[in-house]
């Protein structure tokens, strides 16, 4: 089965960028869906298909997608970005979610 | 608008059948592309898919819970009911319904989940 393998956890300092990686065989290949979930809350989709962004959402958020590896990339990080973020794949037949990556703001 | 919402009981015991309603509005799912999936998430544990089914009646499920799992669609209610059987300890997690579009897509909407504790 497909597996897709993100960082426990990425700090970053405030007005920095961060980046949350994930990893997957060929990922490349695949459309790759980025979610933030802040606590008690439902997920958010923040980038779909590699790298769209919906409009509500602020355009210091970025995706990509080469070889074995897919960036969520946040500029400028602010305090209200520190959240949980889950990339999302499909393989085959069914979906496949990533461990999730807490990202601290310093 | 489109939103849904999670129903359903917050206790079960062990090897009991687990039923949970996820009520929509703002689309009909027999409308084409749309789609109607299932997420769980434990306490302070990542999201983990359970299932999803389509427009068209097509049903996927997560491999490695299939055995336990059905979906089902209620066109004419807004519905769309998760059962799944012999609940252990293990399955206590907020349980969201979503909502998506074409296949092999992704969540654009989602409830704000419902928390199902397993204990006797």
């Amino acid at each position: 089965s497909y597996e897709v393998t993100q960082p426990l956890s990425v700090s970053v300092a405030l007005g920095q960028t961060a980046r949350i990686t994930c990893g997957g065989n060929n990922i490349y290949s695949k459309n790759v869906h980025w979610y933030q979930q802040r606590p008690g809350q439902a997920p958010v989709v923040v980038i779909n298909r590699d790298t769209n962004r919906p409009s509500e959402i602020p355009d210091r958020f970025s995706g990509s997608n080469s070889g074995n590896t897919a960036t969520l990339t946040i500029t400028r990080a602010q305090v209200g970005d520190e959240a949980d973020y889950y990339c999302q794949v499909w393989d085959s037949d069914y979906v496949v979610i990533g461990g999730g990556t807490k990202l601290t703001v310093l | 608008q489109i939103t849904l919402k999670e129903s359903g009981p917050t206790l079960v015991k062990p090897t009991q059948t687990l039923t949970l309603t996820c009520t929509f509005s703002g689309f009909s799912l027999s409308a084409r592309a749309m789609g109607v999936g299932w997420i769980r998430q434990p306490p302070r544990k990542a999201l983990e898919w359970l299932t999803l089914v389509y427009w068209d009646d097509d049903k996927r499920y997560s491999p490695s819970l299939k055995n336990r799992l059905t979906i089902t669609q209620d066109t004419s209610k807004n519905q769309v009911v998760l059962t799944m059987t012999n609940m252990d300890p293990v399955d206590t997690a907020t349980y969201f319904c979503a909502h998506t579009t074409g296949k092999r897509g992704y969540f654009d909407y989602w409830g704000h989940g419902t928390l199902v504790t397993v204990s006797s």
